[in-house]
């Protein structure tokens, strides 16, 4: 069965401190791993997709990388409105690279 | 681009009315929508997957004859939850995918919700 873990489930920053959110998965044949961010209230909005082991995205100071069993999403000098949750979130074979299997998300507090 | 729109963006109704939530693709043409139900500090949990003109594939435990989906066309789907009760008083998103990209990766994009009360 495909899984994916998020850790930590909450996380607070000082506005500055740079820190990584974690999502481990165990999927039968990955076709792509995705980043969302959503707001209280809000449907998730799209931030990368990562197909293959090695690869890197950058937005602003959001950087996405993945490996064969993880990705990690790297916040550099995060400010109060990065403060949100991050959903991680898998395309597999095993449910016919259409739908996404979610992570439990990581809330993260960034204080000014 | 990649825009989604949901409406209304909140509904309270009485229990037994039945409510009807669109869910439309803005700027491009959506070849799959998804339709999703998130409880207080939960994920996404994925209700039904729907491609113009064929009937959706819901999800095990979800029940067909409550959450209605028609899909339309390639920019419109709409979920009407019937009779309406309430335990299904709940936050409803919807996405939609479009084939992209050399690896063809379906990227979903989703609507800002809707949030339904049912008293």
């Amino acid at each position: 069965e495909d899984q994916v873990t998020q850790s930590p489930e909450a996380l607070r920053l000082q506005e500055g401190e740079s820190s990584s959110l974690n999502c481990s998965y165990t999927v039968s044949g990955l076709r792509g791993l995705f980043w969302y961010r959503q707001d209280p209230g809000k449907g998730p909005e799209f931030l990368f997709t990562l197909y293959s082991a090695g690869e890197e995205k950058e937005k602003e100071r959001l950087k996405a990388t993945l490996t064969k069993k993880e990705s990690f999403l790297h916040i550099t000098a995060p400010k109060p409105e990065d403060s949100a949750t991050y959903l991680c979130a898998v395309q597999a074979r095993s449910t016919g690279f259409q739908k996404l299997v979610f992570g439990t998300g990581t809330r993260l507090l960034v204080s000014p | 681009g990649a825009v989604v729109s949901q409406h209304p963006s909140r509904v309270i109704c009485k229990s037994g009315t039945s409510v009807k939530i669109e869910c439309r693709s803005l700027d491009f043409q959506a070849t799959t929508m998804f339709w999703y139900r998130q409880f207080p500090k939960k994920s996404l949990m994925l209700m039904a997957t729907s491609n113009e003109g064929s009937k959706a594939t819901y999800e095990q435990g979800v029940e067909k004859d409550k959450f209605l989906i028609n899909h339309a066309s390639l920019t419109l789907s709409t979920l009407t939850v019937t009779s309406a009760q309430p335990e299904d008083s709940s936050f409803y998103i919807c996405s939609a995918s479009f084939l992209a990209g050399v690896l063809g990766t379906d990227t979903q994009y989703f609507g800002p919700g809707t949030r339904l009360t049912v008293l």
